[in-house]
């Protein structure tokens, strides 16, 4: 299993500019979440899927849009970039095992907007 | 909404030594999940322990165990045996247990380094 992969790993933008970030993953997973880590900071949840077809505001939604394509695949918006995007964006996956569940994440995408 | 205070930005401790992770939280839920979380310079964030609020007893994986105060909403991480490839930020973050629907709140990290 590749787990939970992200593309692309880094990308440079211009203010204004838009791009779609990619998520998968192969493990079966129901829910996939979008986080974003800014310097000094923990992640903070942008925006989540419960199940194919389900998505839901997290703390930071501003700014982005998602689309659940489908179970394996989560993908994350931003249509007019601005420098405060400027972050590193995790996609996670939530394994569920009886009443245990963990997130797992994937490598992260470095993004900078000029 | 949950908090999560981690007060320690930066700790260090000689190879092979023990050090202890401060984190604190804040909830009204009367069951949850805590977990620690490594990240190191590669960025990848890698699970290194969960806590069950329910669970009395605290837990282990190998050299990383936990001393979780459900009252005083403390959920501290120690590492014993210290190595170097422990070098990282451990994140502290709490989840509701809304089972498909999990949303960790993380806290700001602490950065761990070890000395040879």
């Amino acid at each position: 299993n590749a787990g939970v992969t992200q593309t692309p790993k880094f990308q440079v933008l211009k203010t204004g500019q838009s791009m779609t970030l990619q998520c998968a993953q192969d493990m079966n997973h129901n829910s996939m979440y979008w986080y974003r880590q800014d310097p000094g900071m923990g992640l903070r949840l942008i925006y989540y899927s419960a199940s194919e077809g389900t998505t839901d505001k997290g703390e930071v939604p501003n700014g982005y849009n998602v689309s659940r394509l489908n179970k394996r695949e989560f993908s994350l918006r931003l249509e007019s970039a601005a420098p405060s995007q400027t972050s590193v964006y995790f996609c996670a996956s939530l394994r569920t095992s009886g009443s245990l569940e963990t997130q797992y994440f994937g490598p992260g995408t470095r993004l900078l907007v000029l | 909404a949950q908090t999560v205070t981690q007060s320690q930005p930066e700790m260090s401790v000689q190879e092979a030594e023990t050090v202890t992770l401060s984190c604190t939280y804040d909830t009204s839920e009367s069951d949850y999940y805590l977990f620690w979380y490594k990240q190191p310079p590669s960025r990848q964030m890698i699970l290194v322990i969960r806590q069950e609020a329910y669970k009395q007893q605290n837990a282990t994986e190998n050299r990383f165990s936990v001393n979780f105060q459900k009252a005083a909403k403390s959920f501290s991480l120690k590492i014993s045996d210290s190595q170097l490839g422990d070098a990282a930020m451990y994140f502290c973050a709490h989840a509701s247990t809304n089972f498909g629907n999990e949303k960790l709140t993380f806290g700001t990290g602490t950065r761990l380094t070890i000395i040879p």
